[in-house]
């Protein structure tokens, strides 16, 4: 059990339907990660959060949204989906400072499959 | 830009022998963080070993080690004595820091198979 936990784990919806991700990040851990892993992209880096603000963004289509909330735990809002938005979709957390050192624990993932 | 590359789409190996996966990367930077994940087919992502690039010596966890070689740029991910619970996906990834935040390159993975 790495401490992140992600809900919900298994999620079926229709073309052009909206959908959340929730994530709660390990205790203590300030900065919270989304990634991506379909068959054909591979993992993809979406965006980082850390204490409540974006830091980083990665492949992350404008239908797509996150947000940190003040309790650390994160959202991912995807929308208009597509056929292609099918795949897993990982939170991350770790205790990342802006130094390196830190390791970088992932949840078991949310699968979305939309129809 | 942060590259890993792992040539080995599939491995396989015997129960109880070790086996090496490669991982080889190209970076700039100087300071910079190598990590092994496990992913079985049930999905999860395990971290499983982590190597920093001034760490003088190997990383080991377990049965896990990493056979770091800064010069090559190669961070082999070492697994002795495999179980059949091993059969998994293995992937290596780099830490990227530029702009000031933080993300993980990933490679493309290994399926490893351990026949008993």
């Amino acid at each position: 059990d790495s401490g992140v936990t992600q809900t919900p784990k298994h999620l079926i919806t229709a073309t052009g339907q909206r959908v959340t991700l929730r994530c709660s990040p390990r205790s203590g851990d300030l900065s919270v990660y989304w990634y991506q892993q379909s068959l054909d992209q591979g993992l993809q880096f979406l965006i980082q959060y850390y204490n409540g603000e974006e830091r980083a963004k990665g492949n992350i289509l404008e239908r797509f949204s996150a947000q940190q909330f003040p309790d650390l735990h994160s959202e991912l809002n995807l929308s208009s989906l597509e056929l292609g938005d099918s795949a897993l979709y990982f939170c991350a957390s770790s205790a990342w400072t802006g130094l390196n050192g830190n390791t970088i624990y992932f949840g078991e993932g949310s699968w979305l499959t939309v129809v | 830009a942060q590259k890993i590359t792992q040539t080995q789409p599939g491995m396989f190996v015997q129960e109880k022998e070790a086996v090496t996966l490669d991982c080889t990367y190209d970076t700039s930077d100087q300071s910079y963080g190598l990590f092994w994940y496990k992913q079985p087919s049930s999905g999860e992502m395990i971290f499983l070993i982590y190597q920093g690039s001034y760490d003088e010596q190997n990383a080991t966890e377990g049965r896990y080690s990493l056979n770091f070689q800064k010069a090559r740029k190669s961070a082999n991910l070492v697994i002795s004595a495999s179980q059949l619970g091993d059969s998994a996906m293995y992937f290596c990834a780099m830490r990227d820091t530029q702009g000031g935040s933080e993300k993980l390159v990933f490679g493309k993975g290994t399926k490893l198979t351990v026949n008993p």
